[in-house]
């Protein structure tokens, strides 16, 4: 069964429009973590954020913003005012104590920032 | 400190051929990974190993091998190389696990099997 589902495949937005892209996840544990990573264009992936399951604080850095909800077992990104260089593959990952915390990643959400 | 390197960055193998990927860092971390990523499919462990001398199964080890003879050093092999193992490879590496520490990913290495 898909641990993390990432419901949208693909997001095409213009300049200076917010982004929400969609995590959904499933574990029994009561001890995870939640990632976002980025793979722009070139390839790499980075790290964004990391979430663990006892923290439930929304952050926002910069024009980033995380919507953690354990009642909907839902991990949200958005990107506030996106710009062309936000363009890329957003992966949401899980790890969980009951599975040696190997990470396992949702399919990415493409996400096209037009000029 | 370079990070996470892999070699090499881009390969084309036929099929039954074999080849070993090498992934070094030199972050002194202690636990490595192996990944493949296919469209649509996210990124799916291959293997990792939690230290020098150690590897395990991943979610889709089949047709690969790995070693940790050095820390720094994670290397993946294909023996037999199949078409289906046409992917982009990610190793990553982190200091340990349980306290998820963030995984630091290679520039990965597109392999091409004809």
């Amino acid at each position: 069964a898909q641990k993390v589902t990432q419901a949208q495949t693909e997001i095409s937005v213009v300049e200076k429009e917010d982004v929400t892209l969609d995590c959904v996840y499933e574990t029994r544990d009561t001890t995870y973590y939640l990632f976002w990573y980025k793979q722009p264009p070139s390839g790499e992936l980075v790290f964004l954020i990391r979430r663990n399951s006892f923290d439930e604080q929304n952050e926002i850095s910069g024009r980033y913003s995380w919507n953690f909800q354990k009642s909907t077992s839902s991990f949200n990104f958005t990107i506030t005012a996106s710009q062309v260089v936000d363009s890329a593959v957003y992966f949401c990952a899980l790890s969980e104590a009951g599975n040696d915390y190997k990470l396992s990643f949702g399919a990415g959400t493409t996400v096209t920032v037009r000029a | 400190n370079a990070g996470v390197t892999q070699t090499p960055k881009f390969r084309v193998l036929k099929t039954g051929q074999s080849m070993t990927l090498l992934c070094a860092q030199d972050m002194n971390h202690e636990y490595m990974y192996w990944y493949r990523q296919d469209p649509g499919m996210g990124l799916r462990l291959i293997h990792y190993s939690v230290g020098e001398g150690t590897t395990a199964k991943g979610e889709v080890p089949d047709g690969y091998n790995v070693s940790r003879l050095k820390k720094q050093n994670f290397l993946l092999g294909l023996e037999s190389a199949a078409p289906s193992q046409t992917s982009v490879y990610f190793c990553a590496s982190s200091y340990n696990w349980e306290s998820t520490d963030t995984q630091y990913f290679g520039p990965g290495t597109r392999l091409t099997v004809l």
